[in-house]
């Protein structure tokens, strides 16, 4: 199976800055990458497919890009809508993997 | 499109977990869809257990794959899954999600709202 590792696995920042997190995979999945917003007690949700589309909806201060093995999701400018926790997850294979995570806190 | 998990939320040890998704706003006969289930372990991250096609084809997490059985139901628009000889480390929020391989890199573009289910005695 595909390892997605994310990091860091929790971030402190505070509304208005500019958040990065970075997911690599164990091998090489060209943009068979999305990434996932989860807040608590709620589902995920769908934020970017294919490494770098936005999903419709999604507000523009979201962004992702890489290819191959690694993989980035920025947030330009931070809401307090945006503190959750973000999973970025593989689609290469017909065994699909997540991240453990990026917590995204005050 | 909507989906919605339905089961019991306890469960004994060795028996059998069994849980339905009830899919609105599309057809589990359309093709284009895989039609999945995904479990939480409190605390955690995701797990993929398995998901099947329009077509009945089955997929399955291989750690799982000697338990767990997904099925669908054109007639009632659901889909299924059973769980056997269940432990303590079943225990999760489980979520139904579709899959689309309408999108380039095949997201799980529509969740459940997730369902706890406990494994004790």
């Amino acid at each position: 199976d595909i390892q997605m590792t994310q990091s860091p696995s929790s971030l402190s920042a505070s509304v208005g800055d500019r958040v990065t997190m970075t997911c690599r995979a164990s091998q090489n999945i060209a943009y068979y990458l999305n990434w996932y917003q989860q807040k608590p007690g709620k589902a995920p949700e769908l934020l970017i497919n294919a490494a770098s589309k936005l999903q419709s909806g999604v507000p523009s201060r979201f962004s992702g890009t890489g290819s191959g093995t690694d993989f980035t999701l920025t947030i330009s400018a931070l809401q307090p809508e945006d503190f959750a926790t973000y999973y970025c997850q593989q689609s290469l294979t017909d065994f699909p993997t997540f991240g453990q995570g990026t917590k995204v806190e005050v | 499109v909507q989906l919605r998990e339905s089961g019991p939320g306890l469960v004994k040890p060795s028996q059998t977990l069994s849980l339905t998704c009830t899919v609105t706003g599309d057809s589990v006969h359309n093709g284009g869809y895989y039609w999945s289930w995904i479990r939480q372990h409190p605390g955690l991250g995701l797990e993929w257990v398995g998901y099947i096609s329009h077509s009945g084809n089955t997929y399955y997490n291989p750690s799982l794959e000697s338990r767990v059985a997904i099925s669908v139901d054109t007639s009632t628009n659901q889909f299924s899954l059973n769980l056997t000889s269940v432990t303590a480390a079943d225990t999760a929020v489980y979520y139904c999600a579709r899959l689309t391989d309408r999108s380039v890199a095949r997201p799980f573009d529509s969740w459940g709202q997730g369902t706890l289910v406990g494994v004790s005695s």
